[in-house]
């Protein structure tokens, strides 16, 4: 079984401070392992994904993420937080690229001027 | 960029009816799921599919839902006999290598 639990249902920054979103996962198997955003209203977009090559991954908008097997952690961050980063983050794992997603319960993500 | 599309994007029905969610990879894609989020929960899998079968199912994909990809382009859910629990937005993926490409979701409400 897989499962993902993102340790924090909201979190909030200022503008141009860093932003940390937790997540830790559960698998049987190496697992793949991915982060994707849900703006309001609009679909889930991948930022970022981790299939067994570099453990440091880097996604779109300045997001990163490092996988760190002896945590069974899949943190998300971003140096400087912007306006628009502001939206619901889910991290998400399976256990073959092909396979279906474990999506955790989402992060909200709220950034202040 | 080629986009995941679905319709409609809201949908209200009254229990007991059969609705038809649609939705329209992308193109060169060959591997399609639906996911669905109740108001508060968890996205969860519902089923997988590839080379016109179901390759995957969850425990939710009862007798009451189905699959089909009717033509080259769409790919459907269909709910026989809707109940008020299956009020959810429901996702379409397709995916191409190792990264799953979703849809902006239909919001079905159930009354």
């Amino acid at each position: 079984a897989q499962s993902v639990t993102q340790l924090d249902s909201h979190v909030s920054v200022s503008e141009g401070t860093p932003v940390l979103l937790r997540c830790n996962y559960s698998s049987s198997y190496s697992p793949s392992l991915f982060w994707y955003v849900q703006h309001p209203n609009k679909g889930l977009q991948l930022l970022l994904k981790y299939t067994s090559a570099a453990t440091l991954v880097k996604g779109i908008n300045g997001f990163e993420a490092e996988f760190k097997k002896s945590e069974t952690s899949f943190h998300l961050t971003k140096p400087s937080a912007h306006m628009s980063d502001a939206a619901e983050y889910f991290c998400v794992v399976s256990v073959t690229t092909a396979s279906k997603l474990t999506f955790g319960t989402g992060t909200r993500l709220q950034v202040t001027l | 960029e080629p986009e995941v599309t679905q319709t409609p994007s809201h949908q209200v029905t009254q229990m007991g009816q059969e609705v038809i969610l649609r939705c329209v990879p992308i193109s060169n894609h060959l591997y399609f799921y639906w996911y669905r989020q109740i108001l508060g929960q968890k996205v969860e899998f519902l089923v997988s599919f590839y080379n016109n079968e179901i390759s995957e199912k969850s425990e939710i994909f009862d007798d009451q839902f189905s699959v089909e990809r009717p033509d080259g382009s769409n790919f459907t859910l269909k709910i026989r006999s809707t109940k008020l629990e299956d009020s959810a937005m429901y996702f379409c993926a397709s995916r191409n290598g190792d990264t799953q490409y979703f849809g902006p979701g239909t919001r079905l409400t159930v009354l």
